[in-house]
């Protein structure tokens, strides 16, 4: 089945560019999503991107895939103490209902 | 524009009880799916149910139930409360029909914090 990784832990300094990266093992994998949580809550959609884009950039955020790599990460511009959060990656299989696989998250911590 | 909503937010359960989270979604969606989440693990898919009367498992649906009787709920039952079930569990839920959904994203409840002692 498909197993998708992230690393636990990111510490950035405020202002600076967050990289959150994420790997998958699926070559099918046709959707990919990243997701914020906020302590306590749910987890909040993002951005996905389509996997015959390399890119797509939506205000701060911007979502680079590589397919040969099976390889996605996510860049937060200008990162603020509000972007302090849990950040997963999910993939999407074509066809597939149970859809989504997630990473076991991110723990963004965004210093003052 | 409630979304998904969870109840309880947070329960403290006996080995052996039981309970039902339940789990309502206002926005028509055929799709949903039950979660857990453990501490420092991505989310493992429960059941899942693509339309009122079908259910199906997932990756880890032993010891729990589900029931979809209406599209807005999707209830989840825990029948014999074990310790290895202390978890956060999240109800999501999405548009679905057909291929032309499927870059639809799935909507999150603010979950259910549940501890079995």
């Amino acid at each position: 089945g498909e197993d998708v990784e992230q690393s636990l832990f990111l510490s950035v300094r405020e202002g600076d560019s967050s990289v959150i990266n994420c790997t998958y093992t699926d070559s099918s994998s046709t959707y990919l999503y990243w997701y914020k949580q906020e302590p306590g809550a749910g987890l909040q959609l993002l951005t996905y991107i389509f996997s015959n884009m390399d890119m797509k950039q939506d205000q701060r955020l911007t979502v680079l895939l590589n397919k040969k790599d099976k390889h996605l990460s996510l860049r937060i511009a200008d990162t603020q103490t509000g972007d302090s959060a849990i950040y997963f990656c999910a993939v999407k299989r074509s066809g597939s209902a149970r859809q989504l696989t997630f990473g076991s998250g991110t723990q963004l911590t965004v210093l003052p | 524009n409630a979304g998904v909503t969870q109840t309880p937010k947070f329960r403290i359960l006996k080995i052996g009880q039981s309970m039902t989270l339940q789990c309502t979604q206002d926005m028509n969606h055929n799709y949903m799916y039950w979660y857990r989440q453990d501490p420092g693990m991505g989310l493992k898919l429960i059941y899942y149910s693509v339309g009122a009367g079908i259910t199906d498992k997932g990756e880890v649906p032993n010891g729990y139930n589900v029931s979809r009787s209406t599209t807005e709920d999707f209830p989840l039952r825990l029948e014999l409360a074990a310790p290895s079930q202390t978890s956060v569990y999240f109800c999501a839920s999405r548009e679905g029909g057909g291929e032309r959904y499927s870059n639809q994203p799935q909507h999150f409840g603010d979950g259910t914090r549940l501890s079995i002692l």
